[in-house]
């Protein structure tokens, strides 16, 4: 049973425009989300997190939205440039689990140039 | 900041031998790290949770026997995969916690090494 959901397993945008992934998650007992970036045969690293006191969190290019009745998430990449294009994976943790976050699935993004 | 450095980053062994995978953290202690596996459709699975000084806790589905996990000090968790087999060829990606006083503002202190790529021939 996943409990945090990408159901786009990939995503084409083209360059200068907006990118939104989304991800979905089960358990409400979540309180941290997170996003990681990615690139073929490297570890993941980490791009942005929201608490789930919040509903926006921005960085630069990067906004995460959370919506917590719909338990849904986004992330939103604006504008997109050719170097963000790998997989991003949605993460959600709790403080009951230790902070220990579960993963979606990943999108596969690619920018064109 | 906090780095979990990951050794070999390919190997390629042959069928029916042993390979380890290193993981260390270089500049902090972390008493619990992580083993995860990437399949080929991306999917993250966490395999096992590594606690420094006792056993590896492993995920349901996941053979214990197979893939040997070692914490033996604070800064080094080993991953042995015994009498590997092609099916076994995949992406291996280790990850630590960092303590309390060590997390970024907003990770949670959740690092990740750079993953080893396993080819069993």
């Amino acid at each position: 049973d996943q409990q945090v959901k990408q159901n786009s397993p990939s995503l084409s945008v083209q360059e200068g425009r907006i990118s939104i992934l989304n991800c979905d998650y089960t358990n409400s007992m979540f309180d941290y989300f997170l996003w990681y970036k990615k690139y073929p045969a490297e570890g993941p690293t980490f791009l942005i997190s929201i608490s789930s006191i919040k509903d926006k969190n921005e960085d630069g290019r990067f906004t995460v939205f959370l919506n917590k009745s719909a338990k849904h998430l986004s992330l939103h990449i604006v504008p997109s440039q050719p170097g963000d294009s790998a997989v991003y994976f949605c993460a959600a943790s709790a403080e009951g689990g230790s902070y220990i976050p579960t993963f979606g699935r990943g999108t596969s993004l690619i920018v064109h140039p | 900041g906090a780095v979990v450095s990951q050794h070999p980053s390919r190997v390629i062994c042959k069928s029916g031998t042993s390979v380890k995978i290193e993981c260390r953290s270089l500049d902090f202690q972390a008493t619990t790290m992580f083993w995860y596996r990437q399949f080929p459709k991306q999917s993250l699975m966490l395999m096992a949770t590594s606690n420094e000084g006792s056993k590896a806790t492993y995920e349901q589905g996941v053979e214990k026997d197979k893939f040997l996990i070692n914490h033996a000090s604070l800064t080094l968790s080993t991953l042995t995969v015994t009498s590997a087999h092609p099916e076994d060829s995949s992406f291996y990606i280790c990850s630590a916690t960092l303590p309390h006083h060590a997390w970024g503002p907003q990770d949670y202190g959740y690092t990740f090494g750079s993953g080893t790529r396993l080819t069993v021939v």
